[in-house]
């Protein structure tokens, strides 16, 4: 089955840094893949996602990035504010089965 | 009505109680799912359910029975459980095979 693997595990950066979150998957049938954040104590909210037949797709501060050759994915965050802080997982999936990597912990100071 | 609503918030149960989990969306999504996330893990996928036929059963132990009654709800039924079992229980749903939203889960506790 589908394995992904995330990192960091977890990440501080000050207010107004960039932060990189990095994901790879092993199933090459895998067609989409979403980012969620997580707040302490609340559902895992989607903030963006892409398919496989995209390489880049962005909205306003975020973006990510697809290499289907390489079977990696990354979240970008730009300009990141203290309202930033959550967990973010990633997920790859076909056929309504998705498989989420391990969460990053990203901590944005003021 | 763009929300996955879940009941209970909370549940705690004991290992020879019988409980249910619900799980209602009014976005006219066909796909429904169950997912379990323990204390700073990832969701783990449990069941899914496309055009109310369950579709997918990640090896979950008979202790844990879902249900679709009609594209609207999702349950999942509870018996016998032990304590490892305690965790947040995800309902999300899907109108595709793609974009799944979550409820807001509840935290079971089993003693």
């Amino acid at each position: 089955g589908e394995n992904v693997e995330q990192h960091p595990s977890t990440l501080s950066v000050q207010e107004g840094d960039s932060a990189v979150i990095k994901c790879t998957y092993s199933d090459s049938a895998s067609n989409y893949f979403p980012w969620y954040k997580q707040e302490l104590g609340k559902r895992p909210q989607l903030i963006i996602d892409i398919r496989s037949n995209v390489g880049e797709k962005k909205d306003q501060r975020i973006a990510v990035t697809l290499n289907k050759t390489a079977k990696h994915f990354s979240l970008h965050i730009t300009e990141t504010q203290p309202e930033d802080s959550a967990v973010y997982f990633c997920a790859a999936s076909k056929d309504n089965d998705m498989r989420f990597g391990a969460g990053t912990r990203l901590t944005v100071k003021p | 009505d763009t929300e996955v609503t879940q009941t209970p918030k909370h549940l705690v149960m004991g290992m020879t109680n019988k409980k249910s989990l619900k799980c209602e969306q009014h976005m006219g999504h066909r796909a429904m799912y169950w997912y379990k996330q323990k204390a700073k893990k990832p969701p783990e996928l449990m069941f899914v359910y496309s055009y109310e036929k369950l579709s997918i059963n990640e090896s979950v132990p008979s202790r844990f029975s879902p249900e679709c009654p009609n594209s609207s709800l999702l349950n999942l039924h509870l018996h016998a459980l032990q304590p490892e079992d305690s965790a947040l229980y995800l309902c999300a749903s899907s109108q595709g095979e793609q974009r799944q939203y979550f409820g807001p889960g509840t935290r079971l506790t089993v003693l």
